[in-house]
């Protein structure tokens, strides 16, 4: 069964710092790989999607994301964030088109002024 | 990509009650998935609902108090049946979009049990 670990509970920045959230996931085949935000209040949006091609993805608001397959992992990375970047950040995985997500439980992004 | 729209966005229950959740896309989506984010956790699977056939259930989950059906290929509902406090989370539709192979989700109905 697939899973997917997030490093981070929780981390706290300060603004024009640079983000890294860790994501390992555990799926033997082929997988498609998200990134998701949650807004304080908001519903789920989309920030990158990986499926095949360059690993390295670049998603909304500066966000990228680089795949490495040896190592499981797709790592969410920005190079410095803002205060309107605080919000949940949720890795989730599937096994291809009309699959179910599987979530990871999540990281919050504290980001001060 | 498809827009859901999903309510009630938000709704206040007695306990013993029960509370129907509509998802409504537009557009035609072969698959569509119902998932529960309790309070402070992640998004977990409840069921798959396809077209013309029973839902799937994920463990955990049953079809008794979690109702679904999928009667059309743009809309489905979601009953959360017989109430209790634990059952206060949010709930998502999603979709996925053939071709496109994006996945979309609802803005979700926030339920508190009292």
């Amino acid at each position: 069964a697939q899973s997917v670990s997030q490093h981070n509970h929780h981390v706290i920045l300060s603004e024009a710092a640079s983000l890294e959230l860790g994501c390992n996931y555990s799926y033997g085949g082929t997988v498609n790989l998200f990134w998701y935000v949650q807004y304080p209040g908001q519903h789920l949006q989309l920030l990158l999607k990986y499926f095949s091609g360059d690993p390295l993805v670049k998603g909304i608001k500066g966000f990228e994301a680089e795949f490495i397959k040896s190592k499981f992992s797709f790592n969410l990375r920005k190079p410095s964030v803002q205060w309107s970047d605080t919000a949940e950040y949720f890795c989730a995985v599937n096994a291809g088109y009309g699959q179910n997500f599987v979530f990871g439980p999540g990281t919050r992004l504290s980001v001060l002024p | 990509s498809a827009v859901i729209s999903q309510k009630p966005s938000r709704d206040i229950c007695q306990r013993g009650t029960s509370l129907t959740i509509q998802c409504q896309v537009d557009s035609q989506v072969t698959m569509m998935f119902w998932y529960r984010q309790q309070p402070g956790q992640s998004l977990t699977l409840i069921a798959t609902a396809n077209q013309g056939s029973e839902a799937t259930y994920e463990s955990g989950f049953v079809i008794d108090k979690f109702p679904i059906s999928r009667p059309n290929l743009t809309f489905s509902t979601l009953t959360v049946s017989n109430m209790s406090p634990e059952d206060s989370s949010i709930y998502l539709c999603s979709v996925a979009e053939q071709g496109a192979q994006g996945y979309t989700f609802g803005s979700g109905t926030r339920l508190t049990v009292v």
